[in-house]
């Protein structure tokens, strides 16, 4: 069965403080996406970045970047430099071969002046 | 190009009744997905349609059921409201159905049963 897990439930930093958020996930496909999206108070969800499951390269994009490990099955998101505007839920999901989408739990992060 | 919208965003219903939400997805996208997320359960997909066929179903009674149109509109309904049918309901859309498919979601329509 197919499970993304996100471990921490809430995170709070300081402004310009790196922080990143984990993701470890479930699957027997040898195909699936990964993806992550934020979340803010509004209520809307906005894709952030996908991933498939061939192409383990890192992105950076701004000052948010994204390590993605097979060998740990973990697809985990580092914001750098932190700012309030980051505050946010962010998900992470994986899509499998029948484009079913499982959702983490959410990471709730906090960014304080 | 607009997004995904939802209507209405806010609803009131009272236990028994039945409701009917809206999504008009991204123009040239042919998918929508529906989700429900509850503060307990979090984000949980309900259903897929896509060229007006239901693809994927999630795991939810059959009280709830939806359907597409043929410009791609698609309409959910929840019959015989339950006190835990309250919940934030999310539509996305994206452009073909696929694993691959980025999809892209509305800003959601906010249920709650009394």
């Amino acid at each position: 069965a197919q499970k993304v897990t996100q471990a921490q439930t809430e995170i709070s930093v300081v402004e310009k403080e790196d922080v990143t958020l984990d993701c470890v996930y479930e699957t027997r496909d040898t195909t699936y996406y990964l993806f992550w999206y934020k979340q803010p108070p509004s209520g809307e969800l906005v894709f952030l970045i996908r991933r498939n499951s061939f192409d383990e390269q890192n992105e950076i994009s701004g000052r948010y970047s994204w390590n993605f490990q097979k060998s740990t099955s973990s697809f985990n998101f580092t914001i750098t430099a932190s700012q309030v505007v980051d505050s946010a839920v962010y998900f992470c999901a994986l899509s499998d071969n029948f484009n079913k989408f499982y959702f983490g739990s959410g990471t709730k992060l906090n960014v304080k002046p | 190009k607009a997004g995904v919208t939802q209507t209405p965003r806010y609803l009131i219903k009272t236990r028994g009744q039945q409701v009917t939400l809206s999504c008009s997805p991204i123009s040239g996208h042919r998918s929508v997905s529906w989700y429900q997320q509850t503060p307990g359960q979090g984000l949980q997909f309900l259903f897929e349609y896509f060229s007006e066929t239901q693809r994927n179903k999630g795991n939810f009674p059959g009280r709830f059921s939806g359907r597409q149109f043929s410009n791609s509109r698609s309409e959910m309904n929840v019959s015989t409201l339950e006190l835990g049918d309250s919940a934030l309901y999310l539509c996305a859309s994206s452009q073909t159905s696929g694993s691959q498919e980025t999809q892209y979601f509305g800003p959601g329509t906010r249920l709650l049963v009394l």
